[in-house]
């Protein structure tokens, strides 16, 4: 049973628009939440994250927004530039309790951004 | 070389091969971990490492046997493997154990077992 489900396996975008990438989960656990970046031949890459006492964060283009009551978490990236394309990972932690190391991740949104 | 390095990035073997993945981190590191991504599944973390002692051993198979000789340097030793065993192995480190603290990810080492 995936705890941590990323529905939209891809997004294409036009470069300059928003890109919105969605995040659902299911364990309430879950009280800290990452986004990372992979580009194919390379290791995912930290890219933001927010902890479960906020419901936004921000960080340049990126911005993340949590909503604790719908267990749902997107990823926006405006504007979009080519260099974003990419597989963006959601991943999750139970930050508070023992393990909290350990990452739940989502199978992946695979982003394209058209120039 | 910085950051998190992973040797061989791609290894075909056999069901009877032994062979070992080998990761090394430059960052400082005091954990490191193990995870596999199996074709259209999420990252899994297999093993994990703080100051060269196992803190987790997620369920798996005995097949795989990590060793870590020390906070830079962290292997998965590999023997009598599955087709089903085939997937990107991916090396990560972090400072500590700490949910806050970022994992930091090798390129990975992609295995096909025949």
């Amino acid at each position: 049973d995936q705890q941590v489900k990323q529905n939209s396996p891809s997004l294409s975008v036009q470069e300059g628009r928003i890109s919105i990438l969605n995040c659902d989960y299911t364990n309430s656990m879950f009280d800290y939440f990452l986004w990372y970046k992979k580009y194919p031949a390379e290791g995912p890459t930290f890219l933001i994250s927010i902890s479960s006492i906020k419901d936004k964060n921000e960080d340049g283009r990126f911005t993340v927004f949590l909503n604790k009551s719908a267990k749902h978490l997107s990823l926006h990236i405006v504007p979009s530039q080519p260099g974003d394309s990419a597989v963006y990972f959601c991943a999750a932690s139970a930050g508070s309790g023992a393990g909290s190391y350990q990452l739940t991740f989502g199978k992946g949104t695979k982003l394209s951004v058209i120039p | 070389e910085t950051g998190v390095t992973q040797t061989p990035r791609h290894l075909v073997m056999g069901m009877t091969n032994k062979k070992s993945l080998k990761c090394e981190q430059h960052l400082g590191h005091n954990a490191m971990y193990w995870y596999k991504q199996s074709a259209k599944k999420p990252l899994e973390l297999m093993f994990v490492y703080s100051l060269e002692e196992r803190v987790e051993n997620n369920s798996v198979p005995s097949r795989f046997s990590p060793e870590c000789p020390n906070s830079s340097h962290l292997f998965l030793h590999l023997h009598t493997l599955q087709p089903e065993d085939s997937a990107l192995y991916l090396c990560a480190s972090s400072l500590e154990t700490g949910f806050t603290d970022t994992q930091y990810f090798g390129p990975g080492t992609r295995l096909t077992v025949l």
